[in-house]
């Protein structure tokens, strides 16, 4: 089965500081792992996405993560934080199925300290 | 180009009232999702609609939720009766590919 475990509910930067977002994933396929992010009264919106191409992945907003199969883990990162960061992130992977649903992590939320 | 759209942005009724929920997806998506989330939980899958057809509601929670999708374009999501443990955000998706989801901004459902 598939799952997706958010090592973090809250996480606290300064502004220009780096950002890690942990996320670690189950899954019995080899999966597609993404990562969404929510700002308030805003629609969730796809930062980037693990597909099994390369293994590091670029994403918008200076947005990168790592997919480490032998760690089972896909860590967000950004090397400078900047204010309108702050938000909630998911971690989601995707179950390949004829559906295609989409499994995700309970979401960490960003604070970005002036 | 539009985004998927959700109404209302915010319900509140109380407990045995019914609430309808609508959502207009990305013109041309075939697909179209509904997810939850409950207070401090995860956000989960309810359904899914190809055009008019619905292809997999594995994850509505019982017979009180029923989801529609008229013509294959927008679709609705009625709770009756409604219970306090409906409470909680329902976001809707659209994809064109089932790979890439858009999602609306939700609707914040308050049962009291």
């Amino acid at each position: 089965a598939q799952s997706v475990t958010q090592l973090d509910s809250h996480v606290s930067v300064s502004e220009g500081t780096p950002v890690l977002l942990r996320c670690n994933y189950s899954s019995s396929y080899s999966p597609s792992l993404f990562w969404y992010v929510q700002h308030p009264n805003k629609g969730l919106q796809l930062l980037l996405k693990y597909t099994s191409a390369a293994t590091l992945v670029k994403g918008i907003n200076g947005f990168e993560a790592e997919f480490k199969k032998s760690e089972t883990s896909f860590h967000l990162t950004k090397p400078s934080a900047h204010m309108s960061d702050a938000a909630e992130y998911f971690c989601v992977v995707s179950v390949p199925s004829g559906t295609y649903k989409y499994i995700f992590g309970t979401g960490t939320r960003l604070k970005v300290l002036a | 180009e539009a985004g998927v759209t959700q109404f209302p942005s915010h319900s509140v009724i109380e407990k045995g009232q019914t609430v309808t929920l609508r959502c207009d997806p990305i013109s041309g998506h075939d697909n179209l999702y509904w997810y939850r989330r409950v207070m401090g939980k995860e956000i989960k899958f309810l359904l899914h609609f190809v055009k008019e057809s619905k292809q997999d509601e594995s994850g509505m929670p019982n017979n009180r939720f029923l989801a529609e999708r008229t013509g294959g374009t927008y679709s609705t999501l009625k709770v009756q009766p409604a219970e306090l443990e409906d409470s909680g955000v329902y976001f809707c998706a659209s994809s064109q590919f089932r790979e890439k989801l858009f999602f609306g901004s939700g609707t914040q459902l308050s049962v009291l």
